[in-house]
């Protein structure tokens, strides 16, 4: 059973603090994503990764990067915190393969930025 | 620009009778299709998927359709339960830069009433 774990469920921090967002999965998935969920807009890729210290942009990189040192964790970090930035933060992970790739979700960390 | 859209925020359906949500997508190049449950303070949970291959894929009481010619995806629950009730997302993938990307709608509430 795929586990995907993020490290807060909820978050507060002020305007300007550097934040990192934790996610670690178990299952030895090549793939790793961050994306964010906000209300009216869906799920949106922030970053993802196919491989350890690789990353690439997703489609709202801004104010946002990433570290992938080992294979099994990917964090999210916040450089100086926004209020735009509050939202929910969701991790997945998926096997690289071209049939049936699943990704497999954290339960989220809600973060609001004051 | 959405490439991937859920037209109905809402939808409510009564217990025992079918619910079918909807997926436009504009992107004649995504190659497979999933269908994502999610509920509250909870990560998305893969539901089913489908190849662009195939135009039906049935597990249970759940059945997705894909019209090809029409860029459209539809997802069939029969008979609905009240445990049923949650956002359904969709999701498209595609091939970028020799990596796969999820495009994800903005997702459909689904309430069934007992």
């Amino acid at each position: 059973d795929v586990k995907v774990t993020q490290s807060s469920r909820y978050l507060v921090k002020r305007t300007g603090e550097k934040v990192f967002l934790e996610c670690v999965q178990d299952m030895d998935h090549e793939n790793m994503f961050w994306y964010r969920q906000d209300p009216g807009l869906g799920l949106r890729l922030i970053y993802f990764s196919y491989d350890v210290k690789m990353k690439e942009k997703g489609d709202i990189p801004e104010g946002y990067s990433v570290s992938r040192e080992k294979k099994e964790r990917f964090s999210l970090i916040l450089e100086s915190a926004s209020t735009n930035q509050t939202s929910m933060y969701l991790c997945a992970s998926s096997l690289r393969r071209r049939e049936k790739e699943t990704q497999y979700f954290g339960p989220g960390t809600r973060l609001l930025v004051l | 620009d959405q490439q991937v859209k859920q037209n109905s925020p809402s939808l409510s359906v009564q217990e025992g009778r079918i619910s079918i949500l909807n997926c436009d997508y504009t992107n004649s190049m995504f190659d497979y299709f999933l269908w994502y449950k999610k509920y509250p303070a909870e990560g998305p949970t893969f539901l089913i998927s489908i190849s662009s291959i195939k135009d039906k894929n049935e597990d249970g009481r759940f059945t997705v359709f894909l019209n090809k010619s029409a860029k459209h995806l539809s997802l069939h629950i029969v008979p609905s339960q009240p445990g049923d009730s949650a956002v359904y997302f969709c999701a498209a993938r595609s091939l970028t830069s020799g990596t796969y990307k999820y495009i994800f709608g903005t997702g459909t509430r689904l309430k069934v009433l007992a």
